[in-house]
């Protein structure tokens, strides 16, 4: 297993129109993020699964933001009309319970999809 | 709301000197503060872990405290390289719940 991966790494798409990416975690990871880096911030969380259930989701998910994990192995986050705002990193990490606390509270991180809007 | 603040938004350190960088929040003490590396372009990448009831952790050139008395982590690379060079970020959360960073630390060593 090499980490956590994501599809597509960049995405141009036009004001209004609709994105999906896809973040596939490393194996038996039972918990999986979303955030979003704009230039010059740190990352922002957006949402957050423990395998299918999404437990938490941040007030910078809008309405036009859905995030899925069907079978709680990949995720899928889709950004319906897009706006130019949306324009940002999209990173996905994953994590896992383990008896050793350092691993287990560690996010290890995809290489994010760069997403910009027209 | 939890806040986490690094102060430096750029550092450039000599190369074989030792960076030190600062990571301070506000308001109740985090149950952990982790410190990730992140180059251009890429995802962030953890470098370690330190707990409110440690005081230090270790990691070869890597050293990080924990202070809850000045609500404030410091960071230090020493011996420090040009492969050094990268954004870092400090990042606090409470258990198996999200991250909350900070802003970064652009850290340039120059040869």
């Amino acid at each position: 297993d090499t980490g956590v991966s994501q599809d597509p790494r960049h995405k141009i798409t036009k004001r209004g129109q609709n994105v999906t990416f896809r973040c596939d975690p490393i194996s038996e990871h039972n918990r999986l993020y979303w955030y979003r880096q704009t230039l010059g911030q740190g990352p922002e969380f957006l949402t957050y699964f423990q395998n299918e259930a999404q437990l938490e989701k941040s007030r910078l998910l809008s309405d036009r933001f859905s995030a899925e994990r069907p079978k709680g192995s990949f995720s899928t986050l889709e950004i319906q009309r897009t706006e130019q705002g949306d324009s940002a990193m999209y990173l996905c990490a994953s994590s896992r319970r383990m008896r050793d606390i350092t691993d287990r509270e560690t996010q290890y991180f995809g290489p994010g999809t760069r997403l910009l809007v027209l | 709301s939890q806040k986490i603040e690094q102060n430096s938004e750029a550092l450039n350190i000599q190369e074989g000197k030792t960076a030190t960088l600062t990571c301070n929040y506000t308001n109740y003490s985090p149950a952990y503060l982790q410190w990730y590396r992140q180059d251009p372009g890429r995802g962030p990448v953890f470098l370690l872990l330190i707990r409110e009831n440690e005081k230090e952790k270790r990691k070869e050139r890597l050293k990080v405290t924990f202070d809850t008395t000045l609500k404030q982590s410091l960071f230090h690379i020493t011996a420090s390289q040009p492969a050094d060079s990268a954004t870092y970020l400090c990042a606090r959360h409470f258990g198996n719940e999200k991250l909350t960073f900070g802003t970064g630390t652009r850290l340039t060593i120059i040869p």
